[in-house]
């Protein structure tokens, strides 16, 4: 799997937009991006996935660089139940995923 | 639907004994994973059932571990002759049967200290 590198820790106002970028340079073209979150004291929650195109869903936006070596998550409207550990993950199998140390994403009042 | 569930939540025990945890996964769901969390990393992958088959195993998955899904609903992780670095929280977590789905869910885990 690619190695994904992500900032260790981001602030973000509570009703903001929170980006969360991820870099993935050395991704294979079989390989999707995974995003899962982890709230303290509980296990992780898938948030989304994609490959090559931008995905939506009800919980937060996955836009991919057209040469797939970047992303950005966004939250579209955070409150502080966002605040969690977020981690970007490279993958080609979809079940031996490795998470890394994450984005640890504070959103304040 | 009540989610994955694991038992226990925390286990202490000592230096040298076996410990046991169970995973009962999301009913119909056929995939079931172990992953390990020490503090401050990210979960860590140590192997997969598909059924009752264990399809792959990380190298960490020492040989003092071994884990099983007898009928392919519940799984057991034990731990024989636990070391201090095996202290970890350890969750488990199970996917849908379809191929296309990717969505993990994951239960809330059980933290092994080993004194």
């Amino acid at each position: 799997d690619a190695k994904t590198t992500q900032p260790p820790s981001m602030d973000c106002a509570e009703g903001r937009a929170a980006n969360l970028p991820c870099n993935h340079s050395t991704i294979s073209g079989n390989e999707y991006v995974y995003w899962y979150r982890q709230i303290h004291s509980q296990g992780p929650q898938y948030i989304i996935h994609g490959l090559k195109n931008n995905e939506t869903n009800e919980m937060a936006s996955l836009i991919i660089t057209e040469d797939r070596k970047s992303s950005t998550l966004i939250l579209p409207h955070a409150t502080l139940r966002d605040t969690a550990v977020y981690y970007c993950i490279a993958s080609n199998s979809g079940y031996a995923l490795n998470f890394g140390k994450g984005t640890s994403l504070l959103v304040t009042p | 639907d009540t989610g994955v569930s694991q038992d226990p939540r925390h286990k202490i025990t000592k230096r040298g004994q076996n410990v046991t945890f169970r995973c009962d996964p999301i009913s119909e769901h056929n995939r079931l994973y172990w992953y390990r969390q020490t503090l401050g990393q990210g979960p860590e992958f140590l192997t997969y059932f598909q059924n009752e088959a264990q399809l792959e195993k990380s190298r960490l998955l020492s040989d003092r571990f071994s884990a099983e899904r007898p009928k392919g609903s519940f799984s057991t992780l034990e731990i024989q002759r636990t070391e201090q670095g095996d202290s970890a929280m350890y969750l488990c977590a199970s996917s849908a049967r379809d191929v296309t789905v990717y969505e993990q869910y994951f239960g809330p885990g059980t933290r092994l200290t080993v004194t």
